[in-house]
């Protein structure tokens, strides 16, 4: 069984770019959802996805918008970036029936 | 608002055992889970607590008592490959989970 997998793996980007990551979730998990995490801080939720549909939200602003396919695999996608939102981006994906999420390596996110 | 408070760092021996301790405040509340993450790594599923009491699996134990808002993970026979970030984790509902912000734990020789 595979993990999840995410890309790219490092990505800088400059201020006021558009920027799309990328998630592979596990194998039979039709649940995914999207941290942002700051270096020695805790991942902050974002959103998440269930069936392609968003069931669940943080506080963050519109510009961070998700998609999930069919296949469960996910993007996340953040327009108009500012220097703040360089951070760690974490994907997690579970089971309907699973309370544990299975998270990917992440996207390391510069923005300059 | 909605927070969870844990220390930021621990230190123990090895061999030793260990407690972090989460407390909690949220708006609502389905379950608590423990997540480790070792540096530049992914954040790897420990347990989780729907119900009060103590679960059990293998070195680490995971506590929670509802009516206190408050949750802890014992880690046993610590080994130095235990040294990594902790995260508790509150389900405020079936589909939102909150993370503290980590407690660090150091283990030495």
């Amino acid at each position: 069984e595979t993990g999840v997998t995410q890309s790219p793996t490092h990505l800088i980007k400059t201020r006021g770019q558009q920027v799309t990551l990328r998630c592979s979730s596990q194998s039979g998990h039709n649940t995914v959802s999207w941290y942002q995490q700051a270096l020695g801080q805790g991942p902050q939720f974002i959103f998440q996805y269930y069936r392609e549909e968003e069931n669940g939200r943080g506080n963050f602003p519109p510009r961070f918008s998700g998609l999930q396919f069919p296949n469960y695999s996910s993007e996340l996608n953040v327009n108009a970036l500012e220097l703040d939102d360089s951070a760690l981006y974490l994907c997690a994906s579970s089971s309907a029936d699973n309370y544990g999420y299975t998270f990917g390596s992440g996207t390391r996110l510069t923005v300059v | 608002g909605q927070s969870l408070e844990q220390p930021s760092e621990v230190t123990a021996v090895e061999g030793a055992i260990v407690q972090i301790n989460c407390t909690y405040q949220t708006s609502g509340f389905y379950g608590l889970s423990w997540y480790q993450q070792h540096d530049g790594g992914a954040p790897t599923f420990l347990s989780y607590n729907a119900l009060d009491g103590l679960e059990e699996t293998g070195r680490f134990s995971s506590f929670l008592s509802r009516s206190d808002s408050y949750g802890y993970l014992l880690l046993q026979e610590l080994q130095m490959k235990d040294s990594a970030s902790y995260f508790c984790a509150v389900y405020s509902s079936a589909s939102k989970i909150i993370f503290g912000s980590g407690t660090r734990l150091s283990i030495r020789p």
